[in-house]
This record gives C-alpha cells, sequence and structure tokens, in this order.
C-alpha cells in the first residue's frame, strides 16, 4: 500500500516556466519533508514542514502543507535546468521512527 | 549528505554470496535508519537501530537480511545468499534524536549500490 502518492510522476518542462508538484496521503502525518536526489545519491533535504497550513519559502521554491497535515505541494518558479532531478516527499508519524517516502516526481528543465 | 558514510559505493556479488554494507552516521548521531531504493521508486524503510539495539526492523525481509549497530564502528547491513532482487540503491541515514514528531532530520548517506550478478 502506497500511502504516500506524487504527481506527477515525471515532468518536462521549458526553463522559466512555473510547476506544482503534489504529495497527497489519506493519513495524517506528524511533519512532512521533501527532499531532492541527484543520480547516484542519497536525498538531500529541502524542507520540513510541520504545521497544518504551514507554507515555507526556499528561493523559487515554495512548499505547502495543507490545513488537515495529509498533503503537502512544492511549487517551483522560472525553473532553472539546475533544478532537475528526482522530489520525494517523506512523511514521519509522531509514533514511529520510519519515514514514508513517496515515489517521487522526476523532473526535467530544458534549456 | 553531511557527513554519513557508506561504503562500498558499488557492490557487484554472484548469486548466493554474501553482502556487507557499512554506514558511518554523522558525527553524534546514534540513531541510525537503512532504506532500499528501486530503480525508479521512493525509499522503503528497512530498519532502525541505536547503539547495540535494533528499535525498529518491521521492514526487513524475514529471511537473510540483518543489521547491527555495534558499541564501536559502523553499522552494519548483512545480506546473506544475495538473489538477483536484492540488487538496488541502499541507503544510510542518521539523526541525533529520534525522528518521527519531532523536527529532528534524517541525513542520509550517499548509498551502496548493489548488483547481484
Amino acid at each position: 500500500t502506497q500511502l504516500l502518492e506524487q504527481s506527477p510522476q515525471f515532468l518536462s518542462i521549458q526553463e522559466g516556466e512555473n510547476l506544482t508538484v503534489y504529495c497527497n496521503s489519506s493519513s495524517v502525518f506528524s511533519s512532512l519533508q521533501w527532499y531532492r536526489q541527484e543520480p547516484g545519491e542519497g536525498p538531500v533535504l529541502l524542507v520540513t514542514v510541520v504545521t497544518g497550513g504551514e507554507v515555507k519559502k526556499l528561493k523559487r521554491l515554495t512548499f505547502q502543507f495543507g490545513d488537515a497535515r495529509k498533503d503537502s505541494s512544492l511549487h517551483i518558479t522560472a525553473a532553472q535546468p539546475g533544478d532537475t532531478g528526482l522530489y520525494l516527499c517523506a512523511g514521519s508519524y509522531s509514533s514511529a521512527s520510519k519515514i514514508i517516502f513517496g515515489s517521487g516526481t522526476r523532473l526535467s528543465i530544458r534549456p | 549528505n553531511a557527513g554519513v558514510m557508506q561504503n562500498p559505493r558499488h557492490l557487484v556479488r554472484r548469486r548466493g554470496q554474501e553482502a556487507r554494507l557499512r554506514c558511518s552516521p554523522m558525527k553524534g548521531h546514534s540513531h541510525v535508519y537503512w532504506y532500499r531504493q528501486l530503480p525508479e521508486e521512493g525509499l522503503k524503510f528497512m530498519v532502525y537501530l541505536q547503539k547495540e539495539n535494533i528499535i525498529d526492523e518491521s521492514g526487513m525481509p524475514k529471511e537473510r537480511f540483518s543489521a547491527e549497530f555495534p558499541k564501536e564502528g559502523p553499522s552494519i547491513l548483512r545480506i546473506q545468499q544475495v538473489v538477483r532482487g536484492d540488487s538496488a540503491a541502499y541507503f544510510c541515514a542518521s539523526s541525533q534524536r529520534r525522528t518521527g514528531g519531532s523536527t529532528d532530520t534524517q541525513y542520509f548517506g550517499p548509498g551502496t549500490r548493489l548488483t547481484v550478478l
């Protein structure tokens, strides 16, 4: 059972365009993280959101945690080729130690 | 990837051999997590360890897989009698405190890519 669904799975857009990646679940998480993974490397944490409705910005990236803490979105403004990579959302439960990962969104930005 | 070390980075084994994957957590971190990633998929939790203790092994296959985190030295993920289906990237993460509810972060290593011939 996939507890975290990410969409789209693949996205290829032109440099300068905007995009949004979604992460949805039927479960309530105590916190949710977004990671970016380059080929041949481990995931690198971009942000952690904890409070329902929370919005965090990291330069051109905007992360939002849903009010019910079941879903999240990542919005990239004016995408650049350097944004290319695999974006993973991951949720944590307060009662468990493990992180549940989504299946990822593979993003490709064309120059 | 903040200081978590994994070796080897690439490991090739023939079916039936043993694979040993090592993970040295970040300095000051006493919590270690192992994940497996198949091509084009997200990471799947395998096991969570503290020094000398297995805390949660709910994601570990029941046979052939074991993990340890001794008082001294790295954490080891051991796969006995490997099969082709074990081919994957294995990632280790470490944290300072137990995650899950807290905002303490798991930092990931670069992974070990296991290929079973």
